[in-house]
């Protein structure tokens, strides 16, 4: 079955780099139609969408937040990446990998998520 | 980038009862829209996706209508385990979410 796992620091420093981890399984990123999503959610609040990943190595990324994310797979871990600059209190949210597959791209499996706390 | 706009903020029900949410964009998305079921401290669930698609697993209660701009996700007679938050998503353009409905017992 198809499951998926985000993995990283609970507590960074503000101005700090966020490196998360998502590890999955029951599916290839090298399939054609296969995404995987960041997505993140502050404590209280309502999701947004970070970045997403393709099986032919497309990268897309929120427009407010493009210049502090990058995104990257390794296919033969079954793992995507993300790293994000310059961590800010604000950022303080749950982490959320999901999939997505096909020609819709809606988020059909997700991760548990992971919390990341932004303070000195 | 479009903006989605979810209604009520909080919906109180009986249980038993019908739920109406509503999720307005703020441009056309077609049928890319998808509803979401999340309750605290877990991931969202995949409820509807293609504005009326029930995904895998999704009991009949739940039901999503609506094109372009105006959708509407009901839940025909809520059960105890429906009592969550419920997101819009449009994947028409890009990817963006409402800001939820909570639905509590009455």
């Amino acid at each position: 079955q198809v499951t998926l796992r985000e993995s990283g620091p609970a507590l960074v420093k503000p101005t700090q780099t966020l490196t998360l981890t998502c590890t999955f399984s029951g599916f290839s990123l090298s399939t054609g139609g296969m995404c995987v999503s960041w997505i993140r959610q502050p404590p209280g609040k309502a999701l947004e969408w970070l970045a997403l990943i393709d099986w032919d190595d497309d990268k897309y990324y929120s427009t407010s937040l493009k210049t502090r994310l990058t995104i990257s797979k390794d296919t033969s871990k079954n793992q995507v990446v993300l790293t994000m600059t310059k961590m800010d209190p604000v950022d303080t949210a749950t982490y959320y990998c999901a999939r997505t597959y096909g020609d819709l791209y809606y988020f059909d499996y997700w991760g548990q998520g992971t919390l990341v706390t932004v303070s000195s | 980038e479009i903006v989605m706009t979810q209604s009520p903020a909080t919906l109180s029900v009986s249980p038993g009862e019908r739920a109406t949410l509503s999720c307005r964009t703020s441009q056309s998305v077609s049928s890319n829209l998808a509803w979401y079921q999340q309750k605290p401290g877990q991931a969202p669930r995949l409820l509807i996706y293609g504005a009326s698609t029930r995904a895998t697993g999704i009991p009949a209660r739940f039901s999503g209508s609506g094109s372009g701009t105006e959708f509407t996700l009901t839940i025909s007679s809520l059960q105890s385990e429906d009592f969550a938050v419920y997101y819009c998503q449009q994947y028409n353009n890009w990817w963006t979410f409402g800001q939820g409905t909570k639905v509590e017992i009455k």
